[in-house]
């Protein structure tokens, strides 16, 4: 079955700073790849997706970069804020698998 | 305003009590989920279902009961037989199964005394 790990698993910048978040997956059938960013005592809020015929895709200051034959994927996000700070979780689901892998997670913070 | 709600946002049971944790979703989704989450840790499947009256295990489904009579409504039940269920629950849901984008609630943080 599909296996996603995520690094690194707690990641500090400076605001203003880019941080970077990447996964590695292990099912070459995965072709959908959603970010989700969790604040402290809420459910996870998606933030930027790709799928497996695209290699990056941009909202703003966050970016998602897929490497299919390295099998991993990577949350960009540029200009940190205060506000960014949170736990970011990365998952991996393909068109036969029943549902999706969740990697474990980072937290981020961004220190003003 | 659509969306999934989850009540209560704090649950606190005595050990050996069964408790709900309610999910609904106004979102017009035919698929449900229940992930459990513990601290520092990813999220894990419990039980999601397709449609209604239909529902299938995810991987840590012990000691947990769903049932789905309503499309709107997935209610996850803690039975006395789950050892450690002290944890936050996360609902969602997705427009259909298949590579359909997950939506999540704002989750119930149950504590058992």
């Amino acid at each position: 079955g599909e296996n996603v790990e995520q690094h690194p698993s707690t990641l500090s910048v400076q605001e203003g700073d880019s941080a970077v978040i990447k996964c590695t997956y292990s099912d070459s059938a995965s072709n959908y790849f959603p970010w989700y960013k969790q604040e402290l005592g809420k459910g996870p809020q998606l933030i930027i997706d790709i799928r497996s015929n695209v290699g990056e895709k941009k909202d703003q200051r966050i970016a998602v970069t897929l490497n299919k034959t390295a099998k991993h994927f990577s949350l960009h996000i540029t200009e940190t804020q205060p506000e960014d700070s949170a736990v970011y979780f990365c998952a991996a689901k393909d068109n036969y698998g029943q549902n999706f892998v969740f990697g474990p997670g980072t937290r981020l913070s961004v220190l003003p | 305003d659509g969306g999934i709600t989850q009540s209560p946002k704090y649950l606190f049971r005595k050990e050996g009590q069964n408790v709900t944790l309610s999910c609904e979703q106004n979102l017009n989704h035919d698929a449900m989920y229940w992930y459990r989450q513990d601290p520092g840790q990813g999220l894990r499947l419990i039980y999601y279902s397709q449609i209604v009256n239909d529902f299938q295990k995810g991987d840590i489904a012990e000691g947990y009961s769903v049932s789905r009579e309503k499309k709107e409504s997935f209610p996850l039940t803690v039975t006395s037989a789950q050892k450690n269920p002290t944890a936050f629950y996360l609902c969602a849901s997705s427009i259909g199964q298949r590579t359909d984008t997950q939506y999540f609630g704002p989750g119930t943080r149950l504590t058992v005394l």
